[in-house]
């Protein structure tokens, strides 16, 4: 246990359902960033924050998708109108401390979304 | 163009045999690390390396980091099959505050 939760663990949904997916990371992740992976790959970069700001968001990460951090606690990640190219693994994770040093990521368990 | 190539994708070996997976690109970073996954779980931190040159052991596991800090390689001595996993490595280029990731190297341990 990592102490970064994710919910649900699993996802499956029906084309054109909208799904959320929810993180806690643990209390001292200032920053807190969303990956998705699928099969045979590895994580790909959608969005991060700190603390409640929305800092970056990648191209993968299209007008259907959208990210909140309110309280710069607990986060969500909520896709619209799912599509089959949306199933994949959806990966959080956090970081702790100051803006210098190594990027190290606490990962939690992932949700895994199936859109049939 | 995948900016962390990692070799090879997929490596299958006995237990007790040792083996070495690389990752390599054609840019600089100012930090890399290593990361193992297992099936239905997220990546957990191995190390992180940080000075050109750089060699760290975690037991059995032995970390380099590339002179031009540019590539890495992970050697496993003496393979388990607790060993078995999804071995990521992720980059941090200087100025940016996200890691990329590689494909990953599947390896599989056998009794």
């Amino acid at each position: 246990d990592t102490g970064v939760s994710q919910n649900p663990r699993h996802k499956i949904t029906k084309r054109g359902q909208n799904v959320t997916f929810r993180c806690d990371p643990i209390s001292e992740h200032n920053r807190l960033y969303w990956y998705r992976q699928t099969l045979g790959q590895g994580p790909e970069f959608l969005t991060y924050f700190q603390n409640e700001a929305q800092l970056e968001k990648s191209r993968l990460l299209s007008d259907r998708f959208s990210a909140e951090r309110p309280k710069g606690s607990f986060s969500t990640l909520e896709i619209q109108r799912t599509e089959q190219g949306d199933s994949a693994m959806y990966l959080c994770a956090g970081r702790t401390g100051s803006n210098s040093g190594a990027n190290v990521l606490t990962f939690g368990a992932g949700s895994r979304l199936t859109v049939l | 163009t995948q900016l962390l190539e990692q070799s090879p994708q997929f490596l299958s070996i006995q237990e007790g045999e040792n083996l070495t997976v690389y990752c390599n690109s054609s840019s600089v970073f100012s930090s890399l690390q290593w990361y193992r996954q297992e099936p239905g779980e997220g990546p957990v931190l191995l190390v992180t390396v940080v000075t050109g040159g750089e060699v760290k052991k975690l037991k059995r596991l032995t970390f380099q980091f590339g002179d031009a800090r540019k590539d890495s390689s992970l050697h496993i001595t003496a393979a388990q099959p607790g060993d078995t996993g999804l071995y990521l490595c992720a980059g941090e280029l200087s100025g940016y505050s996200t890691l990329t990731f590689g494909k990953g190297t599947m390896l599989l341990v056998s009794p």
